[in-house]
């Protein structure tokens, strides 16, 4: 079964350091998102992708961080430099056609650590 | 300011003991409800999608159910199985909220 793979599982950082999550959608999918989860809170929306441009993004979502589709399988989030407080886990997620773009498939997610 | 209100946090059940999730949402525009299962260390898990009041979606032992201010998951005899959060969400324009999550167990 297709699946939304997230890589690495686990990232450590020092405060100030850029970062960079990697997440291959499901190959036929077309919109794209990225979450954040800090631990013991909700999951928090950060950004919608479509058609190679951001179609939303949330107050979180400032200009910190950056979305990219560089190639046609990966797309990424990158903090450019991290605080302490952008440690949770990161969920990246996918959706297919127009008719079932409702329907989010997630990875794994992207544990991140920022000392 | 858009909501999403779950309860309860927590959920003891005995297999085979039937019960409800709530989620309540203010929000603009609803353009969906969804919900999710949550295992631990995993990814959300889609469920169900509900777009107007009076929908109903089933699936095993879940049927979920929406109103115009609320939304139900419930659980029918539930099985060790079923234990997870269950995590519900709304869509708004293209941005989405989530509720904290019902953490259901179910006791063999």
């Amino acid at each position: 079964e297709p699946e939304v793979t997230q890589t690495p599982s686990h990232q450590v950082t020092q405060m100030g350091q850029e970062v960079i999550l990697r997440c291959v959608p499901i190959s036929n999918h077309l919109y794209f998102y990225w979450y954040r989860q800090i631990l013991g809170q909700k999951v928090e929306f950060l950004v919608s992708f479509y058609n190679n441009e951001i179609s939303e993004k949330s107050e979180i979502f400032d200009d910190q961080f950056s979305v990219e589709r560089p190639d046609g399988s990966n797309f990424t989030l990158k903090i450019r430099s991290t605080k302490l407080e952008d440690s949770a886990m990161y969920f990246c997620a996918s959706s297919g056609t127009e008719l079932a773009k409702n329907i989010q498939y997630f990875g794994a997610g992207t544990r991140l650590s920022v000392l | 300011e858009d909501q999403v209100t779950q309860s309860p946090e927590a959920l003891r059940l005995q297999e085979g003991e039937s019960s409800s999730l709530n989620c309540s949402y203010t929000v603009s525009g609803l353009r969906g409800l969804f919900w999710y299962r949550q295992d631990p260390g995993k990814g959300p898990e889609f469920l169900f999608t509900l777009y107007s009041a009076g929908e109903e979606k089933e699936k095993e032992r879940l049927k979920a159910t929406l109103t115009k201010k609320e939304s139900f998951l419930h659980i029918t005899a539930p099985k060790p199985e079923d234990s997870a959060t269950y995590l519900c969400a709304v869509r708004t324009g293209n941005q989405f909220y989530f509720g904290t999550g019902t953490s259901l167990t179910v006791i063999p």
